[in-house]
């Protein structure tokens, strides 16, 4: 299982950015699969999950409104536009693979299988 | 929204079992899941569903969970397992949350 993204930059407060996720040795539209982030020398929070179908997403409140998750399975690939970005999103943005096609979390299928090793995003003038 | 709490830090001999908790409000109810996350590295699954230990972590590490707190243990603790734990369960207002985070030294 690999999972690596791509698309950290150096964005202005206001901007915008798309981060990419491209996975392999699974069968990703199999799958739920996840966006998290962890400010440096911080704690984990989790930004976005989305079903194997697209039909079910979720989205923290922090970034509610202002990031928008999806996924193209033709192409084995999880993406996170985020948009109105400021200070407070700067951070190592992880993406992470569920452990099935569940995304009911009552029933304890919410939880990080596997992770990539991150992209940074830093926002700052 | 739904929070749980970790002790910033926990210390311990090498051999000796160490005892990283986690509480919430009727956080027994829930699923909670633990990682591992070393320094410069991603954090990786060491429990699941409570009490599950996925594929190639040791049988030293061993947990539960019941009416306000989870429990993450780990039995004759190895330098090795020096690290931050995570918890990690799930909440209504926010779907997924993760605890503060605990810093296991191995001393």
């Amino acid at each position: 299982v690999q999972l690596v993204e791509s698309g950290g930059l150096v964005v202005q407060p206001g901007g915008s950015l798309r981060l990419s996720c491209v996975v392999s040795g699974f069968t990703f539209d199999d799958f739920t699969m996840y966006w998290a982030r962890q400010v440096p020398g911080k704690g984990l929070e989790w930004v976005s999950l989305i079903s194997w179908d697209s039909n079910v997403i979720h989205t923290a409140t922090s970034v509610k409104g202002r990031f928008t998750v999806s996924r193209d399975n033709s192409k084995d690939s999880l993406f996170l536009q985020m948009n109105s970005l400021t200070t407070e999103d700067t951070a190592l943005y992880y993406c992470a693979k569920g452990p099935n096609s569940v995304s009911d979390c009552g029933g304890g299928s919410c939880y990080f299988e596997s992770w990539g090793r991150g992209t940074q995003v830093t926002v700052s003038s | 929204s739904y929070d749980v709490t970790q002790p910033p830090s926990v210390s311990v001999s090498p051999g000796q079992t160490a005892i990283i908790t986690c509480s919430g409000d009727e956080l027994g109810d829930k699923y909670v899941s633990w990682y591992r996350q070393k320094p410069g590295h991603s954090p990786i699954l060491v429990m699941y569903q409570d009490n599950k230990r996925p594929s190639g972590i040791p049988e030293r590490f061993s947990a539960s969970n019941s009416g306000n707190t989870a429990t993450l243990t780990i039995s004759g603790t190895q330098v090795m397992d020096e690290a931050d734990y995570y918890c990690q369960t799930w909440g209504s207002a926010t779907l997924i949350v993760f605890g503060g985070g605990t810093k296991l030294t191995v001393l």
